[in-house]
């Protein structure tokens, strides 16, 4: 399989609360990212990551944090979940893009209520 | 900035017809460009890529060239299938090694 899974698959919270996915590589590639999926706006870029406890910020990481303490593991937060934040979060991983191009998981429903 | 534009959708069809899905690109430098797959359910897969200018990315009958006088890569097959349902996105590796991905198009295949 690719070596990518993130946790868990789907989630309901409510506002307010703080809420942490998972994603997990077993491919020791250098990038690993975070895109939320929304009708049509396609895919966008919240946080992503360049190594062990390097990251930066995508085009809408308001509101999120990550952190990466493993090469194999990149985990993203909401402090403080809102209803703007219900969408499907997925993780890809990438050690070459222009070579192997990126590899996504299989994505996180996360519905806030 | 780098963005990607794809043609509105949904893009409905009948078996064995030609398909076109229009992507066209604005970029500073020499972006690596991708077709990316999603099936119902399922997160994205690869379809194909290129790297350069006048490559063609080809896969599973699906093929695109990278134009860049035009900068285009536009994604054609020849006869789809009704396995060919799904949503397929366009998108570019921009400076920093991250993909910028255009909306989506949605593609319905009828028997």
């Amino acid at each position: 399989d690719a070596g990518i899974t993130q946790s868990p698959r789907h989630k309901v919270t409510e506002t307010g609360t703080p809420v942490t996915l998972r994603c997990h590589q077993t491919e020791n590639h250098r990038y690993m990212y975070w895109y939320r999926q929304d009708p049509g706006h396609g895919l966008r870029l919240i946080h992503y990551s360049y190594g062990v406890k390097d990251t930066d910020k995508g085009e809408v990481s308001d509101g999120y944090s990550v952190s990466r303490s493993k090469t194999e593991d990149f985990l993203l937060t909401l402090e403080s979940a809102t209803s703007s934040q219900t969408s499907v979060y997925f993780c890809a991983i990438s050690g070459d893009g222009r070579i192997y191009g990126y590899t996504f998981g299989s994505g996180t429903r996360l519905t806030v209520v | 900035g780098d963005s990607v534009t794809q043609m509105e959708g949904p893009v409905t069809l009948s078996e064995e017809a030609f398909l076109t899905i229009n992507c066209t690109y604005t970029a500073t430098g020499y972006p690596s460009l991708f077709w990316y797959v999603q099936y119902p359910g399922e997160g994205l897969q690869l379809l194909l890529k290129a790297t350069k200018a006048d490559d063609k990315g080809s896969n599973k009958g699906f093929e695109a060239t990278y134009r860049k006088e035009t900068t285009s890569f536009h994604l054609e097959k020849g006869s789809v299938q009704v396995s060919d349902s799904a949503v397929y996105f366009c998108a570019l590796e921009t400076s920093g090694s991250r993909l910028t991905f255009g909306e989506g198009t949605q593609l319905t295949v009828n028997p």
